[in-house]
């Protein structure tokens, strides 16, 4: 089974610091998404990466960026936490075949005060 | 652009079947998943169905595709209390090229003993 482990279940932190959202898959694959769901919203796009140092802006990238050092890992970085960015974090990962279905993690719910 | 639309409640009694609604955008070419998002979890990948299928059937999962209206619909036979969450359909247009998924804003199914 695909395991994609997301570091935090819960964070708290405050507006204006510097948030670091941890994710790693452990099935080698290329693609790896953060997207951000609030109620009525569904989810939406952050950034993806297809390729290690490679990346992509999704729908909703502004005041988020994002690195992948290591094909297994994807970090999503709030730059200066604002109170708008309290929202459930969503990590997911898929193969590079168009046919696959993404895997997702549990989720990190932050809370900025 | 693309856009994926569900209702945004349902309610059953524990034994009825439940049926779960979906329009998505038009492409000859697409895959449409559903989810499942139970509380404080992130998503379950349930089934997936690709646009020149009519139907996909997995034990108590009936996934029906009308493509002439664009309509896509998650039947759950027996529901049970556990089947109480939140279902996402999401929609991958290989059109577009677009890796990742765009999802609907999700429907809550509620089951009443």
């Amino acid at each position: 089974d695909v395991k994609v482990t997301q570091s935090s279940r819960y964070l708290v932190k405050r507006t204006g610091e510097k948030v670091f959202l941890e994710c790693v898959q452990d099935m080698d694959h290329e693609n790896m998404f953060w997207y951000r769901q609030d109620p009525g919203l569904g989810l939406r796009l952050i950034y993806f990466s297809y390729d290690v140092k490679m990346k992509e802006k999704g729908d909703i990238p502004e005041g988020y960026s994002v690195s992948r050092e290591k094909k297994e890992r994807f970090s999503l970085i709030l730059e200066s936490a604002s109170t708008n960015q309290t929202s459930m974090y969503l990590c997911a990962s898929s193969t590079g075949f168009s046919n696959q279905p993404q895997h997702f993690g549990d989720g990190t719910r932050l809370s900025i005060l | 652009g693309e856009d994926v639309e569900q209702s945004l409640f349902l309610s059953v009694r524990e034994g009825d079947s439940s049926v779960i609604n979906c329009t998505y955008t038009d492409s000859s070419s697409t895959y449409l998943y559903w989810y499942k998002q139970e509380p404080g979890a992130g998503l379950q990948l349930l089934t997936y169905i690709f646009s020149n299928m009519d139907m996909k059937q997995d034990q108590r999962l009936t996934v029906l595709l009308n493509k002439k209206d664009k309509h896509l619909s998650l039947r759950i036979a027996d529901t049970q209390t556990g089947d109480s969450a939140i279902y996402f359909c999401a929609e991958k247009d290989l059109d577009t090229g677009r890796r990742a998924l765009t999802f609907g804003s999700g429907t809550r199914l509620q089951v009443q003993p």
